[in-house]
């Protein structure tokens, strides 16, 4: 089936570091998402990303939605140890009241104070 | 900031018993999923509605059964838990329409079956 291939599959960074992430697919998507999620909890949406191209902000977080429309990354400038978690990108290939998500398998960042 | 709640959120039940996890929202959303994660792995979604009386199964395969006969209820059952059912399970919602891709997820049910 279609899937999205996320990396890395994990970090182990210095606090103040940048970090960057990247999801790929050989399918078109029409929105990616980027989650974080803390142990035990439900994903928080970070950042959703609707237009090709679109490069938006969200605090020390940016992401990108690619121009191909089969990729998107994930920044996090000057990192604290807060935003050590999991990190996920999910794509939709539909639009308006259709299509679901698909996610990939997750980027587990470290940060060492 | 999203209101959706799940409850228990932690689980432990023997093999053969019969359980339901709740899950409610408050913001009026249309769609609701259930989506199963193994830890620290990708969530895959295994039902799905998109109004009071409609279900869907997911991409992947489960014996998990659902039900929406409110707009802000889905609660997924199990007739007969397995060991093999032992996940975390998570309940989302979005809006219809142009936002639609923004699920929002609550925090999630941890099963273990003995």
């Amino acid at each position: 089936g279609q899937q999205l291939n996320q990396s890395p599959q994990s970090m182990f960074i210095q606090e103040g570091e940048d970090v960057s992430m990247n999801c790929t697919s050989s399918s078109i998507f029409n929105t990616w998402l980027w989650y974080k999620q803390d142990p035990g909890e439900g994903p928080v949406l970070l950042i959703a990303l609707y237009k090709a191209g679109e490069l938006t902000s969200n605090g020390r977080l940016t992401a990108q939605f690619g121009i191909t429309r089969k990729d998107s990354f994930l920044n996090i400038s000057a990192s604290i140890p807060s935003d050590v978690g999991i990190y996920f990108c999910a794509g939709r290939k539909g639009s308006g009241n259709t299509g679901k998500l698909i996610f990939g398998q997750g980027t587990t960042l470290q940060v060492k104070p | 900031e999203a209101d959706i709640y799940q409850t228990p959120r932690y689980l432990v039940i023997g093999t053969g018993k019969k359980i339901t996890l709740e899950c409610s929202q408050t913001m009026g959303h249309d769609k609701m999923y259930w989506y199963q994660q193994d830890p620290g792995m990708e969530l895959h979604l295994i039902h799905y509605s998109y109004g009071v009386n409609s279900t869907e199964k997911g991409d992947l395969s489960s014996e998990s059964t659902v039900s929406r006969i409110r707009t802000e209820h889905f609660p997924l059952t199990l007739e007969s838990a397995r060991p093999s059912h032992t996940s975390q399970y998570l309940c989302a919602s979005s809006e219809s329409g142009a936002l639609s891709g923004e699920q929002y997820f609550g925090p999630g049910t941890r099963l273990t079956v003995t």
